[in-house]
């Protein structure tokens, strides 16, 4: 099992939809939880991140997490063509004192105009 | 701005000849990562610094080496490249280990191997 799963998409939505980017996890002691999107051939930009149960917006971005379910999501709101990307979830644990920080291999998203 | 910076963007090398990836940073951040990353793949964590303290990872191969000479800069060295180096290198760094507010990459470097 992948310590880090997404659907590798893709995910085409219209554009002003809501477009929902799903994450899970197998480390139940994960801490922390984050988005990045990258642009094709870009390097991975911070979007969000998020620790506690529960959603937590910023703009037109809400990340959603459940740690009993392991998972963790992502809500575009008012989808663009510009969101148009990759989104790459990461998660935060710590194993005999040493920080893991793991990468999905990410869920590539389509904006249709 | 404070930001990471990496160069060059694009690199080619011959088939097992050395090469130098840079990385500098103006964010006074204690940590610096260097990540590998194919086409749809997930970055893969080669090794990080936390000040002058190098961490590798297990898996990642000898011909891989690491040096930060100073708090702003850290560089990657690939001793032999062959064919399957070919990747996107990413540096990217944190204010403390694991990242509590995420990392701040740079644009990486495109290795292509000939």
């Amino acid at each position: 099992q992948k310590e880090v799963e997404q659907n590798s998409g893709p995910l085409s939505v219209p554009e002003g939809a809501i477009a929902s980017l799903n994450c899970t996890y197998s480390d139940r002691g994960s801490q922390s939880f984050f988005w990045y999107r990258q642009y094709s051939g870009k390097s991975p930009e911070l979007i969000m991140f998020i620790y506690s149960n529960g959603d937590k917006e910023d703009g037109r971005f809400t990340a959603q997490l459940n740690k009993a379910s392991q998972y963790v999501s992502l809500l575009i709101r008012d989808s663009q063509p510009s969101d148009s990307a990759t989104y790459l979830c990461a998660v935060k644990g710590q194993t005999s004192g040493t920080y893991k920080y793991i990468f999905g291999t990410g869920t590539r998203l389509k904006v249709l105009a | 701005d404070a930001m990471v910076i990496q160069n060059p963007r694009y690199q080619v090398t011959q088939f097992g000849k050395p090469v130098t990836l840079s990385c500098s940073q103006t964010l006074n951040h204690n940590v610096m990562y260097w990540y590998q990353q194919k086409s749809s793949q997930a970055p893969k964590l080669l090794f990080h610094y936390y000040d002058k303290d190098f961490n590798n990872e297990a898996d990642t191969p000898d011909n891989f080496q690491s040096r930060r000479p100073n708090t702003s800069f850290c560089f990657l060295d690939i001793r032999s490249p062959g064919l399957g180096d070919a990747a996107m290198y990413l540096c990217a760094t944190s204010r403390e280990q694991g990242g509590v507010v995420g990392y701040t990459f740079g644009s990486g470097t495109r290795l292509t191997v000939v």
